[in-house]
C-alpha cells in the first residue's frame, strides 16, 4: 500500500543554515513524488516534482530533493535557509495503478528559521 | 494563466446551517479535489470530481457533499454545519495523472 512519512513534525533551523526536511515513502509501483510549502492560512505551493527523470530534483526558492529508490527517501534540502522559507512542508506520493488515481499526503513538517 | 481560485475567502455559519463553498479550476483541467485543514488534524482528503463525476469519496458523513458543473468548477456543500465543521477548506485542481495545484482556500468558521 501506498503511504508517505515526514520524520520530523517541527524542524528549527538558523537563518543561513542548511535545511533538510525528511520523507520516507512506500509504494508498489513507479511513484510520482512531490513537495509543497503552506504559509500560515494559505493554499499550497508546488516547490518541485520528481516523474522518474532526473533523480535530482530543483525546485523553487533555492530547494532541491533527492529521489533515492534504495532508501525509499525524497528528503527536501536547501542550502541556505531564509526567514520566509518559514512554514509546513507536506511531501506527496502519486500513483497510477489499475486505472486508479492515488495522492497521499504526509503529515507535514513545520520548519521554524531563527534569526 | 489564472490559478486555482475559490470563494468566498471566509465563511461564517451558525451550527445547523448550510455552507456552499466555491472552486474554479485551472483552465484545462478536468479533474477538481477538495480537502479539509482543521486545527491540529493536517490535510484530511474529502472528494475527487473528474468529468462531473464524483471518482473518490474520504472519510467524512454524507452531509459533506459536493457536485462539479459542465465547466468543471466545482462546489462543497456542508449541511448540518457542527462546529467541529471549523477548518480551512482547499481546492486543487488537476490534469490526470499529474500533480494538484491548489487555490488560497476557503477559511469556514462555525459558530
Amino acid at each position: 500500500a501506498q503511504s508517505v512519512t515526514q520524520l520530523d513534525s517541527h524542524v528549527s533551523v538558523s537563518e543561513g543554515t542548511p535545511v533538510l526536511l525528511r520523507c520516507n515513502y512506500s509504494s508498489s509501483y513507479s511513484p510520482s513524488l512531490f513537495w509543497y510549502v503552506q504559509h500560515p492560512n494559505k493554499g499550497l505551493q508546488l516547490l518541485l516534482k520528481y516523474t522518474s527523470a532526473a533523480t535530482l530534483v530543483k525546485g523553487i526558492n533555492g530547494f532541491e530533493a533527492e529521489f533515492k529508490k534504495s532508501e525509499t527517501s525524497f528528503h527536501l534540502t536547501k542550502p541556505s535557509a531564509h526567514m520566509s522559507d518559514a512554514a509546513e512542508y507536506f511531501c506527496v506520493v502519486s500513483e497510477v495503478t489499475s486505472g486508479t488515481y492515488k495522492y497521499i499526503f504526509g503529515t507535514g513538517t513545520r520548519l521554524k528559521v531563527l534569526a | 494563466e489564472a490559478g486555482v481560485t475559490q470563494s468566498p475567502t471566509h465563511l461564517i455559519k451558525t451550527r445547523g446551517q448550510q455552507a456552499t463553498l466555491r472552486c474554479s479550476p485551472i483552465s484545462g483541467h478536468t479533474s477538481v479535489y477538495w480537502y479539509q485543514q482543521a486545527l491540529g488534524l493536517g490535510l484530511q482528503f474529502l472528494l475527487w470530481y473528474d468529468e462531473g463525476e464524483e471518482r473518490n469519496r474520504g472519510n467524512f458523513p454524507p452531509r459533506f457533499s459536493g457536485r462539479q458543473f459542465p465547466n468543471y468548477s466545482s462546489e462543497l456543500n456542508v449541511n448540518a454545519l457542527e462546529l467541529e465543521d471549523s477548518a480551512l477548506y482547499l481546492c486543487a485542481s488537476s490534469l490526470l495523472p499529474y500533480e494538484q495545484y491548489f487555490g488560497p482556500g476557503t477559511r469556514l468558521t462555525v459558530t
